[in-house]
C-alpha cells in the first residue's frame, strides 16, 4: 500500500494561496491520487484528482511531478470557510481485486482573518 | 446532501452492548466502505464490500463485522462495546470501475454515525 506523509498542520491568512504538498514514494503505476477535505464532525469530501502533472477545477489545483512521489494541493485565496482537515489519498490493490483506500492523519488548515 | 444515508446519526450505549450502524450508498455505487475516525485521529479503514461481496478488509476488529445486503445498503454490527470505540463511523461508497481505473474511485461519504459508550 502506498503510505502518504503530509504536514500534520498549517496557518495561513485569508485571500493568500495555500499550497500542501503529499509525499507518497511508493506509489503504484496504475495509482490516482486523491485529495479530500474534511470539516468537523461531516465525512471527508472530495476536491480533486489526477494521475500526472497539473490538474485544475473551479476549487483547486493539483501538481504532480514526473517521478509522482509527491504531491501539492494549492488552494487560491482561501477564506475563513477553507479551514478544515485536507487529506492525501492514494490507493492500493491488496489483491484479488481488494483496494484497501487508507486514509493517513491529514493536514490541519487554519485560515486566520 | 451526497447522497449517502448513515443512520442512526447519534447512538449512545453502554459498554458490552451491540449496535448496528446503517448505510445507504449513493444510487448506483455497489461499493461500500466504512471508515472509524476516533476524536482527534485520522480515518480508520475498517472494511470494503462489491456489490454483497467483501473485498477487503482493514483494522476491523473481531468484535465488529459487516455485510452489504441486495439491496446494496450495508450494515456494521459492534458487539461486547467498549469505551474505546466510541468514535464516529463513516460509511463511503464508490462506483467501482475495475482494478484497472481503481485509482479514479471517487469516495462519497455520508454524514457520519456518531457512538458514544459510556
Amino acid at each position: 500500500l502506498a503510505k502518504t506523509t503530509q504536514p500534520i498542520s498549517m496557518d495561513s491568512y485569508e485571500g493568500q494561496e495555500v499550497n500542501i504538498t503529499c509525499s507518497h514514494n511508493n506509489i503504484a503505476t496504475n495509482d490516482y491520487i486523491t485529495w479530500y477535505q474534511q470539516f468537523p464532525s461531516q465525512g471527508p469530501r472530495f476536491i480533486i484528482q489526477g494521475y500526472k502533472t497539473k490538474v485544475t477545477n473551479e476549487v483547486a489545483s493539483l501538481f504532480i511531478p514526473a517521478d509522482r512521489k509527491s504531491s501539492t494541493l494549492s488552494l487560491p485565496r482561501v477564506s475563513l470557510s477553507d479551514t478544515a482537515v485536507y487529506y492525501c489519498l492514494v490507493g492500493g490493490d491488496s489483491g484479488a481485486g481488494s483496494y484497501q483506500l487508507t486514509f493517513g492523519k491529514g493536514t490541519k488548515l487554519s485560515v486566520i482573518p | 446532501d451526497s447522497g449517502v444515508t448513515q443512520t442512526p446519526k447519534h447512538l449512545i450505549t453502554a459498554t458490552g452492548q451491540r449496535v448496528t450502524l446503517r448505510c445507504s450508498p449513493r444510487s448506483g455505487d455497489l461499493s461500500v466502505y466504512w471508515y472509524q475516525q476516533s476524536l482527534d485521529q485520522g480515518l480508520q479503514f475498517l472494511i470494503q464490500y462489491y456489490n454483497g461481496e467483501e473485498r477487503a478488509k482493514g483494522n476491523i476488529l473481531e468484535r465488529f463485522s459487516a455485510q452489504q445486503f441486495p439491496d446494496l445498503h450495508s450494515e456494521l454490527n459492534l458487539s461486547s462495546l467498549e469505551l474505546g470505540d466510541s468514535a464516529l463511523y463513516f460509511c463511503a461508497s464508490s462506483v467501482e470501475l475495475g482494478p484497472s481505473l481503481f485509482g479514479a474511485n471517487v469516495l462519497t461519504f455520508g454524514a457520519g454515525s456518531r457512538l458514544t459508550v459510556l
